[in-house]
C-alpha cells in the first residue's frame, strides 16, 4: 500500500545551517506530495507542495523536488531560523482530487541562536 | 477567515465512557475531514464529508467511532466506549473542493486521555 517514510528526529542545527529533512515514499500511480509544518501550540500547515515528477515546491525559503526515480521529496533550507523549530510532515495524496492524505511519522527540528 | 476550530482541546475521560468532539470548519469550506494522531506519528486518515455525506470512512474508524455533520457545517465526532487506545490528537481539517488545487486548513485538535 502507499506510505511515506521520513528521517527520524530530532535534528537539532545551528542558526543559519542548512537544513535537509528526508522523505521517500511508496505509492502506485502518480501521487502529489506535501510538506507540512506544525508549531508548537497550532494546527499544521501546508508548507510547500508539487503534483508532478521534476516540479519544485517551494514557500518560505524551503524547497523540495519531486523524484520519482528515487520516489524522494526531500525538504530544504539553506540556511535555518530559530523560528524554524517545529515538527515537519511528508505527506501524499493518491490520484484523486481528496484531502485524504497518508503522512510521515514527522521530523522534529530544533533550531539553536 | 477565523480557521478551523476544535472544541475542547483537552480532554480526560475514564474507560467506557463516551465522548463527543465538535469541529467547526471554515465557514465556506464543504469538505470536512478527521485525523488521528498519536503521540510520534503522523495523522491518520479517518473519514470525511461533502458538505452532509460522508463519503469515505477508513478501516480504522471502528464501530464505536461515529460522525455526523448535518447540515453540512459543524461536526460532532463521538466515540463510545472509550478505551486506552483511543487515547490521541483527533484532528479536524476542512477545505473547499473547487478551489483548483484543494488545501486543507487543520484545527489545532483535540487531546484526549482514557484512563
Amino acid at each position: 500500500g502507499n506510505s511515506v517514510t521520513q528521517m527520524e528526529g530530532p535534528v537539532t542545527l545551528s542558526e543559519e545551517a542548512f537544513l535537509t529533512i528526508n522523505c521517500t515514499y511508496t505509492a502506485t500511480g502518480y501521487p502529489s506530495l506535501f510538506w507540512y509544518v506544525q508549531y508548537p501550540g497550532e494546527g499544521l500547515q501546508l508548507l510547500l507542495k508539487a503534483t508532478k515528477a521534476d516540479d519544485k515546491g517551494s514557500n518560505k525559503g524551503f524547497e523540495a523536488t519531486y523524484r520519482k526515480e528515487t520516489t524522494s521529496f526531500h525538504l530544504e533550507k539553506g540556511s535555518v531560523q530559530v523560528s524554524d523549530s517545529a515538527v515537519y510532515f511528508c505527506a501524499l495524496r493518491h490520484s484523486g482530487n481528496t484531502g485524504k492524505l497518508i503522512f510521515g511519522q514527522g521530523t522534529t527540528l530544533q533550531v539553536k541562536p | 477567515d477565523t480557521g478551523v476550530s476544535q472544541d475542547p482541546r483537552h480532554k480526560i475521560t475514564k474507560r467506557g465512557q463516551n465522548v463527543t468532539f465538535r469541529c467547526d470548519p471554515i465557514s465556506e469550506h464543504n469538505r470536512l475531514y478527521w485525523y488521528r494522531q498519536t503521540l510520534g506519528q503522523g495523522p491518520e486518515f479517518l473519514t470525511y464529508f461533502q458538505n452532509e455525506a460522508q463519503l469515505e470512512k477508513s478501516r480504522l474508524l471502528s464501530d464505536r467511532f461515529s460522525a455526523e455533520r448535518p447540515k453540512g457545517s459543524f461536526s460532532t465526532l463521538e466515540i463510545q466506549r472509550t478505551e486506552q487506545g483511543d487515547s490521541a490528537m483527533y484532528l479536524c481539517a476542512s477545505s473547499y473542493d473547487r478551489a483548483t488545487n484543494e488545501k486543507l486548513f487543520f484545527g489545532s485538535g483535540t487531546q484526549l486521555s482514557v484512563l
